[in-house]
């Protein structure tokens, strides 16, 4: 069975960091991209950032780039999105996913894990 | 970068209605468009990929058309199970956008 488990989420003071961990298991990690996806409270779906199976690639949406980072460690079939300077407005439900790059779609999602930036 | 619109943002309708919800793309994207739905407190689940494919496990009633700037997404005969918010979704370059949504409420 194929599994996406958030983790990290919490409260953090503006200007904090954050990092998310996602544990995957039920299919070979390593052979696929994967994704962060955000949705803030009451709102539609922000796509975050995606990353290449080895980890060498990672694409970012424009509002986010210098402040987030994504990277894998495909030997604990483990991803992670590293928040930094967080900021009232990145206040969100944050999913762990998996790409299909064939799909050209998010063809599985993790339950989410909530960050919340405020003083 | 591409913009997404989908509209309408909010869609009352009736169990047994035909329902199609229209997703824009600022450019031309082919076929690469997916669709999703999402109920409330839970994440999305892919109905359709590129453009027409239904995903495995998808019911029948779900259908998507269209290509290069414009799509729709057809419920043939809306169920109860089928009320909630709708995405539609591009990709182009390894780089994904989302539009910003459609809410079927009951009418």
């Amino acid at each position: 069975e194929v599994q996406l488990v958030e983790s990290g989420g919490g409260l953090v003071q503006p200007g904090g960091s954050l990092r998310l961990s996602c544990a995957a298991s039920g299919f070979t990690f390593s052979s696929l991209w994967m994704s962060w996806v955000r949705q803030a409270p009451g709102k539609g779906l922000e796509w975050v950032a995606n990353i290449k199976q080895n980890g060498d690639e990672q694409y970012y949406v424009d509002s986010l780039k210098g402040r987030f980072i994504i990277s894998r460690d495909n030997a604990k079939n483990s991803l992670f999105l590293q928040m930094n300077s967080l900021r009232a407005e990145d206040t969100a439900v944050y999913y762990c996913a998996r790409m299909s790059l064939f799909r050209g779609a998010i063809d599985f999602w993790g339950p989410g894990t909530v960050v919340s930036v405020s003083s | 970068d591409i913009q997404m619109t989908q509209s309408p943002s909010t869609l009352s309708a009736s169990v047994g209605d035909r329902v199609t919800i229209t997703c824009r793309a600022s450019q031309s994207i082919s076929t690469w468009l997916a669709w999703y739905q999402q109920k409330p407190g839970k994440a999305p689940n892919l109905l359709i990929y590129r453009a027409s494919s239904l995903e495995r496990g998808v019911p029948s009633r779900f259908s998507g058309s269209g290509s290069g700037t414009e799509f729709n997404l057809t419920i043939s005969s809306l169920q109860p199970d089928d009320f909630a918010t709708y995405y539609c979704q591009q990709y182009n370059n390894y780089v994904i956008t989302f539009a910003g949504g459609t809410k079927v409420e009951i009418k």
